[in-house]
């Protein structure tokens, strides 16, 4: 079966602080990881994924097999990244985990 | 190109009455699913396609019916609305189920009073 967990519902850090979002999984096949973002009352959006090992928007994930986890990280956080984030697992279909809303303050 | 396109934005119904969410994409894209989104639920799997004429079911099925008759359309239907059935619903496509990642529509919120 397909899971993936994120321990935190909310974070709350401020401007210029370091941000470190958790994501846990668990699949038996080849997992292919991604990070959504949804900004307010807008539609989800991919911001990255594991395969193509890109910074977008200064975040960055690193696929780690052997704790199954793929944390999203930022090294200064910035007022506009304030939004919900979804970690999700595609193997035979796309499941999210429970999201972590971001807040950063001024 | 208009992606993926939900109807409609908004909806109001009774317990008991059914409807049919719209989703329609032009990407031509083999893969659509359909989420809700509840607070602290994250994103749910409803039922989901990998092409016309075949769909499976996720992970909160029940109370819902799909079907995908082209490659464009993958209506959502709820045949007796209940209370529980209400949140935001998102429809999702993608040419790849694993490398590219999902386009999502804006949404459908809907309630059930």
């Amino acid at each position: 079966a397909q899971r993936v967990t994120q321990p935190e519902k909310l974070l709350s850090v401020f401007k210029g602080a370091p941000v470190e979002l958790k994501c846990n999984y668990s699949y038996s096949g080849s997992p292919e990881l991604f990070w959504y973002v949804q900004y307010s009352r807008q539609r989800l959006q991919l911001l990255l994924r594991h395969i193509s090992r890109e910074s977008i928007k200064g975040f960055t994930a690193d696929l780690n097999k052997g704790e199954t986890s793929f944390h999203l990280k930022k090294p200064f956080a910035q007022e506009e990244d304030s939004a919900m984030y979804y970690c999700a697992l595609s193997g035979e279909k796309l499941v999210f985990g429970q999201g972590t809303r971001l807040t950063i303050n001024p | 190109n208009a992606g993926v396109t939900q109807t409609p934005k908004f909806q109001v119904l009774k317990t008991g009455q059914s409807m049919t969410l719209q989703c329609a994409q032009d990407m031509n894209h083999e893969y659509m699913s359909w989420y809700r989104q509840d607070p602290g639920m994250g994103l749910r799997l409803i039922h989901y396609s990998v092409g016309a004429g075949i769909t499976d079911q996720g992970e909160v099925p029940n109370g819902y019916n799909v079907s995908r008759s082209t490659t464009e359309d993958f209506p959502l239907r709820l045949l007796s609305a209940a209370p529980s059935q209400t949140s935001v619903y998102f429809c999702a496509s993608s040419y790849s189920n694993r490398v590219v990642g999902y386009t999502f529509g804006s949404g459908t919120r809907l309630t059930v009073v």
